[in-house]
């Protein structure tokens, strides 16, 4: 079975610091994972993904996302936090059973004050 | 090109009403997944149709319906609504069946059951 546990419900960081969300995988086969991005009143967006490419993985808006087997990690990084950066995060595994469906983490809440 | 749709935008019904959801996915896409996103939470996936079978089936109750057409847009039914089935509704998008395609979100239907 796939699974994510993102670890922190709630980070708050300053305009221009680094963010680091963070994000624990399970699954009994390669996985694909996701990183998507939910703004208020919008639909959601896909940041990243990993599809056992590169290890190390560049999405939009200046996130990326590294892929730790040893720790099944898929921590979310961005050099410095912009105030548009402010929404909620959800770290995704795919099933790869079958269907094409998608399991979400329970969502980190990113806040950036001015 | 026009992205997913999806309609209503919001929906009130009492309980033990029955609902019907549409979804229309992006131009050329085959396969339609539906989750539910209770406030608070990580969506959670209810169906997925391809080619107008089901493919899959989250953990939803008899309750819960879909189908799609040969247009590929797609229904979701509930039938005697209950509180708990309060909910942000989000239809997926996809260019085929299978577990490595991008998933297109629509922005959703708020429902609200009283």
């Amino acid at each position: 079975a796939q699974s994510v546990t993102q670890l922190d419900s709630h980070v708050s960081v300053s305009e221009g610091t680094p963010v680091l969300l963070r994000c624990n995988y399970s699954s009994s086969y390669s996985p694909s994972l996701f990183w998507y991005v939910q703004h208020p009143n919008k639909g959601l967006q896909l940041l990243l993904k990993y599809t056992s490419a590169a290890t190390l993985v560049k999405g939009i808006n200046g996130f990326e996302a590294e892929f730790k087997k040893s720790e099944t990690s898929f921590h979310l990084t961005k050099p410095s936090a912009h105030m548009s950066d402010a929404a909620e995060y959800f770290c995704v595994v795919a099933d790869q059973t079958g269907a094409n469906n998608l399991f979400f983490g329970t969502g980190t809440r990113l806040t950036v004050i001015p | 090109d026009a992205g997913v749709t999806q309609s209503p935008t919001h929906l009130i019904k009492t309980r033990g009403q029955q609902v019907t959801l549409r979804c229309s996915p992006i131009s050329g896409h085959k396969s339609v997944s539906w989750y539910q996103q209770v406030l608070g939470q990580g969506p959670q996936f209810i169906f997925q149709y391809y080619e107008k079978e089901e493919r899959g089936r989250g953990n939803f109750p008899d309750r819960f319906s879909a189908r799609q057409f040969p247009n590929y847009s797609s229904e979701l039914n509930v039938n005697a609504l209950l509180l708990g089935d309060s909910a942000l509704y989000l239809c997926a998008s996809t260019l085929s069946g299978g577990p490595f395609y991008e998933q297109y979100f629509g922005p959703g239907t708020r429902l609200t059951v009283t």
